[in-house]
Parts: C-alpha cells; sequence; structure tokens
C-alpha cells in the first residue's frame, strides 16, 4: 500500500526551528518528486516547497524562501523539512504529498496525501 | 504568482442534486488544472487531473472540464458522501490552490 506518514511537528516559539519528516513506503520513493503543502487552522491549502525525485532541483514558495529547506534521503524513503525563523503565520497543518513524476511538471497533481503534522508557532 | 479564484466560496445542494463548481485562474493555464476534495480533519483526495481527467478509483459522477482561465468540477447526482469542500489548484506555473468551495447539505 502507498503511504506517506509525516512526524516532527509540535509547539514552537516564534524565531525557533522545527524538522519536519515524512516517511514512504509503498512505492520507489526516488522515482517521484514530492512536496509541502500547509493548512493553517480553518484556511485552505498552501503549497510550500518541492524537491525532484534525485534531490537536485527544489522550488519554494515566496512565503517561506530563505527559511525554510526542503530536501530528501532516498535511501531511508524519507522527506524532509527544516523550518527556520519561523513566524506565528506559519502554524499550520503541514502534509506531505507525491506527485506521479519524477520532477514537477505542469500536468501533474498531488495523487498521495499523508495524513499531515501540526505545527503551532506561539510564546 | 498565478491567483486561482473559486467561486462560490459555499453551496448548499440536497442528495440527487447536479452541482457545479467553478474555478478561474488569473491568466491562462492551458488544462493545467486539478481538483480536489477535503473531508473535515482529513487529507485532501485528487478527483480531476489535467481539467477533465478522472483520478482512478474516483466515481464517474465527478467529471471536469475548461481550458485556459475558466474551470469547471461538476457531480451529476450528489451522493451523502460527497458534502466536503473543494479546492482546484494550478500546476502551470509553481503551484497555487483557489480558497476552496464548501459543499453543505440543504
Amino acid at each position: 500500500e502507498v503511504q506517506l506518514l509525516e512526524s516532527g511537528g509540535g509547539l514552537v516559539q516564534p524565531g525557533g526551528s522545527l524538522r519536519l519528516s515524512c516517511a514512504a513506503s509503498g512505492f520507489t520513493f526516488s522515482s517521484y518528486a514530492m512536496n509541502w503543502v500547509r493548512q493553517a487552522p480553518g484556511k485552505g491549502l498552501d503549497w510550500v516547497s518541492a524537491i525532484s525525485g534525485s534531490g537536485s532541483t527544489t522550488y519554494y514558495a515566496d512565503s517561506v524562501k530563505g527559511r525554510f529547506t526542503i530536501s530528501r534521503d532516498n535511501s531511508k524513503n524519507t522527506l524532509y523539512l527544516q523550518m527556520n525563523s519561523l513566524r506565528a503565520e506559519d502554524t499550520a497543518v503541514y502534509y506531505c504529498a507525491k506527485v506521479p513524476f519524477e520532477w514537477l511538471l505542469p500536468d501533474d497533481a498531488f495523487d498521495i496525501w499523508g495524513q499531515g503534522t501540526m505545527v503551532t508557532v506561539s510564546s | 504568482d498565478i491567483q486561482m479564484t473559486q467561486s462560490p466560496s459555499s453551496l448548499s445542494a440536497s442528495v440527487g442534486d447536479r452541482v457545479t463548481f467553478t474555478c478561474r485562474a488569473s491568466q491562462s493555464i492551458s488544462r493545467y488544472l486539478n481538483w480536489y476534495q477535503q473531508k473535515p480533519g482529513k487529507a485532501p483526495k485528487l478527483l480531476i487531473y489535467s481539467a477533465s481527467s478522472l483520478q482512478s478509483g474516483v466515481p464517474s459522477r465527478f467529471s471536469g472540464s475548461g481550458s485556459g482561465t475558466d474551470f469547471t468540477l461538476t457531480i451529476s447526482s450528489l451522493q451523502p458522501e460527497d458534502f466536503a469542500t473543494y479546492y482546484c489548484q494550478q500546476s502551470y506555473n509553481t503551484r497555487t490552490f483557489g480558497q476552496g468551495t464548501k459543499l453543505e447539505i440543504k
């Protein structure tokens, strides 16, 4: 069964750091680009970042550029999101999501999602 | 950045109704438009990709159409399990979502 399982969320103070993980199973992880998408409480979906299957190419939303770093360890079938300089507006459920190609392509879509991990930025 | 605008923001309907959701892009995105369904406390689920292609396992009562800037998602006959929030998402340039349309029971 294809599955994504996020972990690492929690409560952090403004300006702090947190690293999220997403463990993949049931598919050849290195063959697919991966994404992080977040959802603030009661709000809509907000794409955060993406990484190619090999990890050689990364993409970021302007709102997190310079603060967040996406990476992956294909030997461990795991995706990461290092979040630094956290702000209150980063409070959200963070989902990892797979696309059906090795690269981010115009005709892709988020076909598999994890269950999400909650990040709360508050003093 | 490409902005995605969904209308209406909420919709009330009854089981058996035909309902249509609209999504408009701030610039042409060809057919690079996807639709998702999200139920409370759950992750989104892909319904339609590339404007009109039905994702595997999704019931055929869901259909999508459109190209350029205007897109629609139609549910031909509402079932009880369809009451949820629906999001469009463009994949033409980075990735952005619409604000969602909440489908409620009348």
